[in-house]
């Protein structure tokens, strides 16, 4: 089934530098969302775009989709060490009816 | 309740042992979906509910793994005769309606670690 792919797998910043990663799939989607997750725990939903959007903001995130490349990408801008843990894209829909499908996620550390 | 609760957070076994983990939705939350997440890996889907019916249970490992759904509310996730390979966080997650259209509240996890 559709799987998501993050890029880069891990991401080194300074705070108060924008961070930016990717995600691509290979097939048709209805959404794509992104979540973050801290200490391998639980996962938090960040922002939701729907295949028809191309541009999303959430205070200091911004995502946009490109559906001709098949591509999303999530920026976060005047990063806060706070903002260090692990980023996923999961996606909805095409081949993964009914539930999302998450790739290996980015691991994105914010030097204080 | 306010979150999705899951128990217990942690769990050592030895192998070979069966264990049953816990997954309390949000209240009013038909949708139930759980995950498997291995040290440093993605997550990977194991199987998700609406209502008490399991749509999908494509991602069950084997048939060690079965999991039910009571009242359209809590799910319980059993794995039997557990094996080293098994030690993972396991995830829950509840939505209203479909989830993939609104987005997943997941729980803290159980870690299981199998001795």
């Amino acid at each position: 089934s559709q799987q998501g792919e993050e890029d880069p797998q891990a991401l080194s910043i300074q705070e108060g530098e924008n961070a930016t990663m990717n995600c691509s799939y290979k097939t048709s989607i209805n959404n794509l969302q992104w979540y973050r997750q801290n200490s391998g725990r639980g996962l938090v939903h960040l922002i939701l775009i729907r295949s028809n959007e191309r541009e999303k903001h959430s205070g200091r995130l911004r995502v946009t989709l490109d559906t001709s490349k098949k591509s999303s990408s999530l920026l976060i801008t005047a990063s806060r060490a706070a903002d260090t843990a692990s980023y996923f894209c999961g996606l909805a829909g095409g081949t993964s009816y009914g539930k999302l499908t998450f790739g290996q996620g980015t691991i994105l550390t914010v030097h204080p | 309740g306010a979150g999705v609760s899951q128990s217990p957070s942690n769990k050592v076994t030895e192998k070979g042992k069966d264990v049953e983990l816990r997954c309390d939705p949000i209240s009013g939350h038909t949708a139930l979906y759980w995950y498997r997440q291995s040290l440093g890996q993605g997550l990977e889907f194991l199987i998700y509910f609406q209502g008490n019916s399991a749509p999908d249970k494509s991602g069950l490992p084997s048939d060690r793994f079965s999991a039910e759904r009571t009242g359209g509310s809590v799910s319980t996730l059993t794995i039997q005769r557990t094996q080293q390979e098994d030690s993972a966080v396991y995830l829950c997650a509840s939505s209203s309606g479909t989830g993939v259209y609104y987005g997943y509240t997941f729980g803290s996890g159980t870690r299981l670690t199998v001795v």
